[in-house]
């Protein structure tokens, strides 16, 4: 157990609807990250956050890709008109004390 | 430009032998590695990490060893057992982003028969 949780598990949506993960750390954490793990890769950095201010974003990000942390604790990352090009495994990893991030179980998204 | 990579893809082991998986990293300006194991549909668990002042590190039946001149990372798995059958990554932190990006590689399989 990481002490993060991901929800939903799993995303199965049509292209062109929105969709919308969260992330929620048990404990707080200062910095938070979004990944994005397509199939028999590794993860990609996509953004992150310290406390509410995001403050990178990867250019995967597209426009399409929003990221919000409106109190520091969760974060919550929205896809809008989905492509089958955005099914991945999203993962957030929280930034520990002792400067490790530690993933979430991720949302898988399948988009048809 | 930055990259983590992997000499192989797949190991193949017999229970109770010794792990050594490889990895490669290209950014001189890292100082921070990771190893993490992903086992199928969950998400990256971490196993160990070494910062670039450190030559070698010590877990629970694992070892990371850094050598910084030829860029090389390696872990080590000792008397492997059929639950470390897993995927798993390196990682690496560029300090020149200022904000502790992981650039992750593309995995090699460990595949432990009993």
């Amino acid at each position: 157990d990481t002490g993060v949780s991901q929800d939903p598990r799993h995303k199965i949506t049509k292209r062109g609807q929105n969709v919308t993960f969260r992330c929620d750390p048990i404990s707080e954490h200062n910095r938070l990250y979004w990944y994005r793990q397509t199939l028999g890769q590794g993860p990609e950095f996509l953004t992150y956050f310290q406390n509410e201010a995001q403050l990178e974003k990867s250019r995967l990000l597209s426009d399409r890709f929003s990221a919000e942390r409106p109190k520091g604790s969760f974060s919550t990352l929205e896809i809008q008109r989905t492509e089958q090009g955005d099914s991945a495994m999203y993962l957030c990893a929280p930034l520990t004390i002792t400067d490790t991030q530690y993933f979430g179980p991720g949302t898988r998204l399948t988009v048809l | 430009g930055e990259s983590v990579g992997l000499h192989l893809p797949t190991l193949s082991v017999q229970e109770g032998d010794n792990s050594i998986i490889n990895c490669a990293y290209s950014n001189s300006a890292s100082d921070y590695f990771i190893w993490y194991k992903q086992e199928s549909g969950k998400g990256p668990q971490f196993i160990i990490d070494i910062r670039s002042n450190m030559d070698k590190r010590q877990g629970q039946r694992v070892t990371v060893l850094l050598n910084k001149t030829v860029k090389h990372l390696s872990l080590q798995i000792a008397a492997t057992q059929p639950g470390d059958s897993a995927v798993y990554f390196c990682a690496e932190s560029p300090s020149n982003t200022g904000f502790q990006k992981l650039v992750f590689g593309t995995g090699t399989r460990l595949l432990v028969s009993p």
